[in-house]
């Protein structure tokens, strides 16, 4: 039963074009996200989060977006850089526990 | 500010033997979580303390996974007897409480060969 899903195992970007990797979940009681970007050998790195009281969270380059209604939030990289690529994460909290459950990720390629 | 520390970073070990992971957190983090994290798959929650309490380990497989917390501070999380299907990066992480939305950082992970 996989709560969070990240339905594209994979993308490719040329440099300075947009990245737009998406996330679906099934809980309509999850109330805070997360993305984190994972390189080869090294823990995850958080990115950028969003309460589900927003619908957008801006940190220069990313972007995320909450469409609650539809159970899903995406991530925008503009523009995108070849030291974007890795393997990223959406993350969702459960409220009555906070324990986050993770997507399977998607692995962006961002060619030069 | 040091990150969340992981040891060992690698071990290879045979089925049916025993393994220990460590972990040191971000100072002053309240919340520990350890995480596997299998080949293709997102992180898995294990098991979660708020400062030395077991917050969820629903997870746990507590046949033979074991963890603890020692003074709110480090962890440890143990396998015994390992299996083939525990190979796998295990990932500690820490934030700061159990706020609303507390964000874990994660340590560099182990990797765990089981042969």
């Amino acid at each position: 039963d996989q709560q969070v899903k990240q339905n594209s195992p994979s993308l490719s970007v040329q440099e300075g074009r947009i990245s737009i990797l998406n996330c679906d979940y099934t809980n309509s009681m999850f109330d805070y996200f997360l993305w984190y970007k994972k390189y080869p050998a090294e823990g995850p790195t958080f990115l950028i989060s969003i309460s589900s009281i927003k619908d957008k969270n801006e940190d220069g380059r990313f972007t995320v977006f909450l469409n609650k209604s539809a159970k899903h939030l995406s991530l925008h990289i503009v523009p995108s850089q070849p030291g974007d690529s890795a393997v990223y994460f959406c993350a969702a909290s459960d409220p009555g526990t906070y324990k986050y459950i993770f997507g399977t990720g998607t692995r962006l390629k961002v060619l030069a | 500010e040091a990150g969340v520390a992981q040891s060992p970073r690698y071990k290879i070990i045979e089925k049916r033997q025993s393994v220990a992971f460590w972990c040191n957190p971000i100072s002053g983090h309240a919340t520990l979580y350890w995480y596997q994290q299998i080949l293709g798959q997102g992180p898995k929650l294990l098991i979660q303390f708020q400062n030395n309490g077991v917050v969820d380990d629903s997870q746990l497989p507590k046949d033979r996974f074991s963890a603890e917390r020692l003074k709110g501070v480090d962890s440890t999380l143990k396998i015994q007897p390992a299996k083939l299907e525990d190979s796998a990066v295990y990932l500690c992480a820490s934030s700061l409480d159990l706020k609303r939305g507390p964000i874990p950082f994660f340590g560099p992970g182990t990797r765990l060969t089981v042969l």
